[in-house]
Order: C-alpha cells, then structure tokens, then sequence
C-alpha cells in the first residue's frame, strides 16, 4: 500500500520558491514525514524530516498540516542546481527501512 | 570523511556469474543497507544491518547474500545473476539516533 500520494511532476521558475506537496491521509502518530531528493544518476540525499510542527533548515522547509494527512516541502529559492526527483517517505522512528515511491520530478527552469 | 563509499562503479556480467558489490562507510555508522533502483521506479530495499554481525531482509532479497563482519563494511554478494537483477544499487548508511541516511554514489549492474 503506498503511504503517500506525490504529483508526478512540476516545473519551477529559478529564483521562485518550489511548493512540492504530498498526501499522507493514513499516518500513524508515531510515524515522521521525511523528504530526500535525488538528482540525476546520484544516490538520494536526506533534505529534512518532521513529526508535528513545521521545521527548517539549511536546504528548505517543512509545513505539516495539524491534521498531519498532508505536507508541503519548500524550496525557497529553486537553483537550477534543484532539479531532481523528490520523495516524500513516511515512516515509524524506530523503523529502520526507508520505503521509497516514484516521488516528484521537480524541474527548475531558467 | 570520505562517506558512503560503492564499488564498482559499473559492472557488466553474464547471467549465471557471481560478483559482490563493495560498500564502505567511514563515519561509525551502525546500520547500513542495500537499495535497487529500476528505471523510473523508486528504491526498494534488498537487506539491512543494524551493527557488526546482525543482518535482514528488505523487500526483494532473492538473489542476494550480505554479511557485516565489520562496522565499516556491508558487501552484497550476488549468487548466481540474472537479467532481472540488472538495475542501479545503492548502498546507505545511518548512525543510530539520527534520522538521514546517507546514500553512495551507486552501481550501475548489467546482467546480459
């Protein structure tokens, strides 16, 4: 069962912020929201997790809805450098195993 | 640091041959794991490690052995490959308590 729902793609303007959403109606409580990114022929990078409140930091930034069925990440200033796959992964904090979907083909555009 | 480290980079081999892909990590890392990534797909999971002698399986671990003898390295052997097993691997590690995986540069594995 896919735990989170992501758009297939989107495109960004460079400078713009890029809102990539996800839906994960059926979160536990016990479940974080983490978001990785993968560019071109690379191994996933971590961007950043989150379990109720909005968090920051040095790549982007998380907004968890109160109902926590949802979630945006956003990339403040989208560089060219941005474009990748992104994935949007729920999952347990004392379980190890990442599962990863077909996440968000982000394409930044000059 | 060096990081999460993958060899080779690319492999070609005949099904029916053996060959063991090398990871190593060099930051203390406790659990270690093995990805596949198919075109357009996500990663799925072959098998993990949470520490020096401890493994299990992922999702699809048919077809593949691993063994952790040392903190530092998690090879994944394949035991007898298939045109199926074609496809890019990953390897990744994470210290214990912390939540990012961080990911090698991958093997890209074709099975004729």
């Amino acid at each position: 069962d896919a735990k989170t729902t992501q758009p297939t793609s989107m495109d960004c303007a460079e400078g713009r912020a890029a809102n990539l959403p996800c839906n994960h109606s059926t979160i536990s409580g016990n479940e974080y929201v983490y978001w990785y990114r993968q560019i071109h022929s690379q191994g996933p990078q971590y961007i950043i997790h989150g379990l109720k409140n909005n968090e920051t930091n040095e790549m982007a930034s998380l907004i968890i809805t109160e109902d926590r069925k949802s979630s945006t990440l956003i990339l403040p200033h989208a560089t060219l450098r941005d474009t990748a796959v992104y994935y949007c992964i729920v999952r347990p904090a004392n379980d190890y195993k990442l599962s990863f979907g077909a996440g968000t083909t982000v394409t930044v555009r000059a | 640091n060096a990081g999460v480290t993958q060899t080779p980079k690319f492999q070609v081999l005949k099904t029916g041959q053996s060959m063991t892909l090398q990871c190593a990590q060099d930051m203390n890392h406790e659990y270690m794991s093995w990805y596949r990534q198919d075109p357009g797909m996500g990663l799925r999971l072959i098998h993990y490690s949470v520490g020096a002698g401890i493994t299990d399986q992922g999702e699809v671990p048919n077809g593949y052995n691993v063994s952790r003898s040392t903190t530092e390295d998690f090879p994944l052997r394949l035991l007898s490959a298939a045109p199926s097993q074609t496809s890019v691997y990953f390897c990744a590690s994470r210290k214990g308590g912390r939540y990012e995986q961080y990911f090698g540069p991958g093997t890209r594995l074709t099975v004729t």
